[in-house]
């Protein structure tokens, strides 16, 4: 069974532009959810998707956004980019009930200069 | 609220040395506890899981076992390899409501052959 997908792997970006980012679960997988890991604030939960609705979020400000298509497969978008939102972008698909185990892409590393 | 406390790194040792790295935690209601595992320039991969009191996850030669009464879940191996150069996160999972993961800050291990 294929694991979790993340496209692009890398991605440069400018302060203001706004980037999406793409993240295709485990077949049969329901759940997915987004971190954001930097060497200051480690590992944080930005949001999670089931059943193509928002189930839980984060404290992140609203230019981080995301959404669920039918397929499962996921994005989030981070709007009017600043200098602080680089890192690396983790997506974990699971199957559907908390306490079920996430299974982690290989991130997006976005870089905001 | 929820959170999770590691042992600060970096650790580093010899190779067959043993290894400890602890994990507390705090939590309302009754959590899943997880170690995730993470090598450069990848993704986290789990690395076993536990999801009731008294219960011993293990994979790979590591262990760890979910110490309600202490609230701990310690990270073991009695004899480490130069392969588990890593860095080591331990998670929490509540079992209620969405699938959200607390992550610790993560502990950076190396073994010097």
């Amino acid at each position: 069974k294929a694991g979790v997908t993340q496209t692009p792997r890398y991605l440069i970006k400018t302060r203001g532009q706004q980037v999406t980012l793409s993240c295709s679960p485990i077949s049969g997988h329901r759940s997915v959810s987004w971190y954001q890991q930097t060497p200051g604030q480690g590992l944080q939960f930005l949001f999670e998707y089931f059943s193509e609705t928002q189930r839980n979020k984060g404290n992140f400000p609203g230019r981080f956004s995301g959404r669920q298509f039918s397929n499962s497969r996921s994005e989030m978008n981070v709007s009017t980019l600043e200098l602080g939102d680089s890192a690396l972008y983790l997506c974990a698909s699971s199957l559907a009930n908390a306490g079920d185990t996430q299974y982690f892409g290989p991130g997006t590393r976005l870089t905001v200069l | 609220g929820n959170s999770v406390t590691q042992m600060e790194g970096p650790v580093t040792l010899s190779e067959e040395a043993f290894l400890t790295i602890n994990c507390t935690y705090t939590a309302t209601g009754y959590p899943s506890l997880f170690w995730y595992v993470q090598y450069p320039g990848e993704g986290l991969q789990l690395l076993l899981k536990a999801t009731k009191a008294d219960d011993k996850g293990s994979n790979k030669g590591f262990e760890a076992t979910y110490r309600k009464e202490t609230t701990s879940f310690h990270l073991e191996k009695g004899s480490v390899q130069v392969s588990d150069s890593a860095v080591y996160f331990c998670a929490l999972s509540i079992i209620q409501g969405a699938q959200k993961l607390v992550f610790g800050q993560g502990t950076r291990l190396t073994i010097n052959p």
